[in-house]
Formats: structure tokens, sequence, C-alpha cells
């Protein structure tokens, strides 16, 4: 089973600032690495799929990077309505396997 | 727009099965594939297992031995069993679209989730 280790844990922003996600896979998983958000009580919502192609109606301002082990979720500039958990997930290997989550909170 | 929800009984007893269902509304099932996931409350994702729109399924296999899921075409539906459950099997369990034969296991749509409580 592919293991991914987010990082950091949590991390405290302010709006308008840049977030930087990390998501490192225990082997590789090429670039079938995808990204959701999380808000409280809601389900996980698709921002980015197979490492950079951002889901349908996600903003410019979500891009993702990587390929291999590494992979970076980026949030350009900050809105008060991405503070939220995000998950990375592997789909290169049965079964598929998310990270733990990052928790990214305003500062 | 393709929406999913999720139905059935909030509290199932030790031991018993559980069984949710899955209602598809704004698209067939009869394509992509479809999966449950769950969430403990508090902690992370993990993934139940898919059904594909052929009727191929495949579940993780940390909980294979006590989970089915299957589908009904003519109602728009597919379900999930989980039997001999614990405390441990407390959890919003989501029902999600899992993507195509292309791009598969991409959760596009999801259910609201439904939380199940495994108590006496």
């Amino acid at each position: 089973e592919v293991v991914l280790t987010q990082s950091p844990a949590t991390l405290s922003l302010s709006p308008g600032e840049r977030a930087t996600l990390s998501c490192r896979a225990s082997q590789s998983v090429s670039s079938l690495l995808v990204w959701y958000q999380q808000k409280p009580g809601q389900a996980p919502r698709l921002l980015i799929y197979d490492a950079s192609n951002r889901a349908t109606g996600i903003p410019a301002r979500f891009s993702g990077s990587g390929s291999g082990t590494d992979f970076t979720l980026t949030i350009s500039s900050l809105e008060p309505e991405d503070f939220a958990v995000y998950y990375c997930q592997q789909r290169t290997n049965w079964p598929p396997t998310f990270g733990q989550g990052t928790r990214l909170e305003i500062k | 727009q393709v929406q999913l929800q999720e139905s059935g009984p909030g509290l199932v007893k030790p031991s018993e099965t559980l069984s949710l269902t899955c209602t598809v509304s704004g698209g067939s099932i009869s394509s992509y594939y479809w999966t449950w996931i769950r969430q403990p409350p508090g902690k992370g994702l993990e993934w139940i297992g898919y059904i594909h729109y052929t009727g191929t399924t495949n579940y993780n296999p940390s909980l294979k031995s006590r989970v089915t899921i299957s589908m009904n075409t003519s109602k728009n539906q597919f379900s999930l069993k989980m039997s001999s459950v614990t405390a441990a099997d407390t959890a919003v369990y989501y029902c999600a679209r899992a993507g195509n034969d292309t791009i598969y296991y991409v959760m596009e749509y999801w259910g609201q989730g439904i939380l199940v409580t495994v108590s006496s």
C-alpha cells in the first residue's frame, strides 16, 4: 500500500498570502496524484487530478505540480474561503490511499 | 448536474451488518466507477471499495472480508454492506462517482455523507 505523507500538518497564513502544501509518496505514483479540499461538515471537493490538471470550476489560483514521489499544491493568493483541510490521494496502486491531510488555518 | 445521496440507518449495533444505499440523480449509473469512502470523526479518508458499471467490484484488502458493494441499475442506486461491525467502523460514509475508464479513482461527485455510529 502506498503511504502518502503530507506536510505541514497545519499551515497558518493570512488572506492574500501564498500557500504551499506538500505530499510525498512512499513509492513512485507517476503523475497519478489527486488533491481535494474539505471544509467542516462537507464532503471533499476535487481540486486537481493527475498532479496538475484543475478540475472543472476550480479557480486558477490553485495549481499542482510534481511527479514520482514529490508533489505540491500551491494556492497563489489565499481567499477567505480557502481555509480548509487539504488531502492528497494516489490512484496508481490498489487500494487508492489518502494522505493524512494539511489543515490550512487563518493566521 | 450529477447528485448522490446516501441513505440508511445512522445507528448499528456491534456485530451486526451496516447497510447503506446511494441514489444517483442527474446521470446514469450505467457508466463510471462508483465508490464508498469513509471518514472516522476527526480523522482522514479511507477508500472502502468500488463497483464498476460492468458489475466488477474491488475492495480495500483491509475490509475485503466484511464488505460487499452491489448496484441496481433500474433504480440508479448502488449499495454497501459491511458485516460484523465494531466501534472502529463508526464514521461518516460517503458515496462518490470515481471516474471513468481513463481517469479512474478520481472522485468528482460526492454525496453529502451519512454518519453511522456503531453502538449498543
